[in-house]
């Protein structure tokens, strides 16, 4: 089974900065199947990013997506407050879907 | 619009069962693969399982944890999807997110149901 982790646990910044949040994969995977979500306390999960670098419907072009072989990286590159939760990172192989474990971007 | 209401949470005894539904609609339910999605207190996303469509045999996929104690199943006719589980664990309490999948990631999703194993 493929396990996803993310770094760092946790991203302390101030609305305006640029956030990079990384996922490793334990072995290499198709590029293309890496996906990113946002969640925010209380909420469903939102997709943001899906085949690596694309951006999903209505998601803002400030939120970009890049990885190949064993990562990907999501990019928010001016933070909003609103952009002030918990990011998942997803990867699919052998039929299933596997989650990294969160990085929660805060308030600095 | 997309809607995915999931419904049948509750508290459950250990070894107990439940069946979990989500009524789904806005969109062409038997086109699309359905997943459901799990999230203990406090802690990160699992993905539970998956129903295929029709076009692929309404074949299903399962996480190790819930294999042979789980069963997802849908009503075409309905635009439901369900997940029955059996013999539950304490750590099978979370809240349980119906999905919609787009075979490789999830395009929406339900607003969840709670689910707690405890005597």
């Amino acid at each position: 089974e493929i396990v996803l982790t993310q770094s760092p646990g946790t991203l302390s910044l101030s609305p305006g900065e640029r956030a990079t949040l990384s996922c490793r994969a334990s072995q290499s995977v198709t590029s293309s199947y890496f996906a990113w979500y946002q969640q925010k306390p209380g909420q469903a999960p939102r997709l943001l990013i899906y085949g690596a670098s694309n951006r999903a419907t209505g998601i803002p072009d400030r939120f970009s997506g890049s990885g190949s072989g064993t990562d990907s990286t999501l990019t928010i590159s001016r933070l909003e407050p609103e952009d002030f939760a918990v990011y998942y990172c997803q990867q699919y192989g052998s039929s299933r879907l596997t989650f990294g474990g969160g990085t929660k971007v805060e308030i600095k | 619009e997309v809607q995915l209401v999931e419904s049948g949470g509750g508290l459950v005894q250990p070894g107990g069962s439940l069946r979990l539904s989500c009524a789904a609609s806005g969109f062409t339910f038997s086109d699309h693969y359905m997943d459901w999605v799990r999230q203990a207190p406090g802690k990160g996303l699992e993905w539970v399982g998956r129903t295929r469509n029709k076009a692929n045999s309404y074949t299903t996929e399962y996480a190790a944890s819930v294999k042979g104690r789980f069963t997802i199943s849908r009503d075409d006719l309905n635009n439901s999807l369900y997940l029955q589980m059996n013999s539950l664990k304490t750590e099978d309490t979370a809240v349980y997110f119906c999905a919609r999948a787009a075979v490789t990631y999830i395009n929406h999703w339900g607003q969840g149901t709670l689910v707690t194993v405890s005597s």
